[in-house]
């Protein structure tokens, strides 16, 4: 079956502007996270929906950051005036619902790279 | 605040030697504990996952990790490499009731020929 996949693959932007990452989960799950990994460190957890909430946004770095996931399914991270210090993949990852312990299933990542 | 040391960015093993990933964990009550793989170009994939029941827990690939609270450790081996076992390892942890996982740092393991 579809795994989580994450659009686009790779995303160059100039410093300052706005970008959107869009990551769509596996059908059914009702969990969706968001994760940073910058080069040569582990993911690092930002955000957490349940459904159409956020449950948990306390990994988001400032306000510059924000995400949605209006219908429950997809998700879209959202970046505003973006510095060079937020180049990283950005991965999502869904489970089939909340629970510590589930397993969460990572979709390939998003390359940002702000020149 | 969970906390997880991956001793080791990089490990090298020969081909059909013992793989030894090392992951020390941080937590003031018994965690949920998570070993990732990722190869190049592709998303994390769970090799196995310790949640409170037996402490040796048995994951793909033939990879296992035994979970031992008076070391605070979480230690992932497999007996005998193969080549396709080259990859970075993740080692991960969440606290009961947490959703988020915390990541270490990651160890990238090369299989020599």
């Amino acid at each position: 079956g579809a795994g989580v996949s994450q659009t686009p693959s790779n995303k160059v932007t100039e410093k300052g502007k706005y970008v959107e990452l869009r990551c769509d989960p596996i059908s059914g799950h009702t969990a969706l996270y968001w994760y940073r990994q910058s080069l040569g460190q582990g993911p690092e957890f930002l955000i957490y929906f349940q459904g159409t909430g956020a449950a948990d946004d306390s990994g988001l770095p400032n306000d510059r950051f924000f995400a949605v996931r209006p219908e429950g399914s997809v998700s879209t991270l959202k970046i505003q005036r973006t510095e060079r210090g937020d180049s990283a993949v950005y991965l999502c990852a869904s489970s089939l619902n909340r629970g510590t312990g589930n397993e969460q299933f990572f979709g390939p990542g998003t390359r940002l790279t702000v020149l | 605040a969970q906390s997880v040391t991956q001793l080791g960015s990089h490990v090298s093993v020969s081909e059909g030697a013992l793989v030894l990933l090392r992951c020390n964990y941080s937590s003031s009550v018994p965690p949920y504990l998570f070993w990732y793989v990722q190869y190049p170009n592709q998303g994390l994939q769970l090799l196995l996952k310790y949640t409170s029941a037996a402490t040796l827990v048995k994951g793909i690939n033939g990879f296992e990790a035994e979970f031992k609270k008076s070391e605070t450790s979480f230690h992932l081996t497999k007996p005998s490499a193969h080549m396709s076992d080259a990859a970075e390892y993740f080692c991960a942890v969440s606290d009961f009731g947490n959703e988020k996982l915390t990541f270490g740092t990651g160890t990238r393991l090369t299989i020599i020929p």
